[in-house]
């Protein structure tokens, strides 16, 4: 089946330093969409990335969809302790009609160092 | 404001009981979802419906049922609950998308199932 992919599991930075996480699907994607969860919360929408080589921007992070539409990254510029959680990535699922159906990735854990 | 709500933050159940997780949403959603969130897996989806009574599989759907009787509940239901059903419960709901789009889902705050 499909799957999705995501690399690091864990990311330790100090505050004020770089992070990225990547995501990496086995089939073609329509779409992707990026989600934050807060400790202790739940897993909140942030943006959805559309076309090939799509470049979005929220502040200081930057949501980058991949040429081929089966790969993305998600980079936050000089990370802040509000910044703390995990961060999934998710496309629809293959095979024709997904009825809105996602296939997350198994996130990647930032954890920020004052 | 989306607001999606479960009937518990926190549950402790005994092997072998029956047990009832509720969800409601409030923004007309037709498409209702059910995950279960483990450490280092992710998000797995159990169970959705796309319709009232409409309901499907996802990836891990053995020990559980779902009931979609009202377009803005979604009930997941662990017929004979064991301990490796000790997970956090997520619902979530969105539009409806008949092509192989999506839209983004809005996730209630979870269930912490405990099993004992």
């Amino acid at each position: 089946g499909q799957q999705v992919m995501q690399i690091p599991q864990y990311q330790h930075v100090q505050e004020g330093e770089d992070f990225t996480t990547y995501c990496n699907s086995s089939t073609t994607l329509s779409n992707i969409q990026w989600y934050k969860q807060r400790p202790g919360g739940h897993p909140v929408f942030l943006i959805q990335l559309v076309k090939s080589g799509e470049v979005k921007k929220q502040k200081r992070l930057t949501f980058q969809f991949g040429e081929a539409k089966k790969n993305s990254s998600l980079h936050i510029t000089a990370t802040q302790t509000t910044d703390v959680g995990t961060y999934f990535c998710a496309g629809p699922n293959a095979g024709g009609t997904s009825y809105g159906k996602l296939t997350f990735g198994q996130g990647t854990i930032l954890t920020v160092h004052p | 404001d989306v607001k999606v709500t479960q009937s518990s933050r926190y549950l402790v159940k005994r092997t072998g009981e029956k047990v009832f997780l509720e969800c409601v949403q409030d923004m007309d959603h037709e498409n209702m979802f059910w995950y279960r969130q483990d450490p280092g897996l992710g998000l797995r989806l159990i169970y959705f419906s796309y319709d009232v009574k409409m309901k499907e599989k996802g990836d891990i759907p053995e020990g559980y049922s779902v009931s979609r009787e009202k377009k803005e509940r979604f009930s997941l239901i662990l017929e004979s609950a064991s301990t490796n059903q000790t997970s956090m419960y997520l619902c979530a709901s969105s539009r409806y998308t008949g092509g192989a789009s999506s839209y983004e889902q809005y996730f209630g705050p979870g269930t912490r199932l405990t099993v004992t």
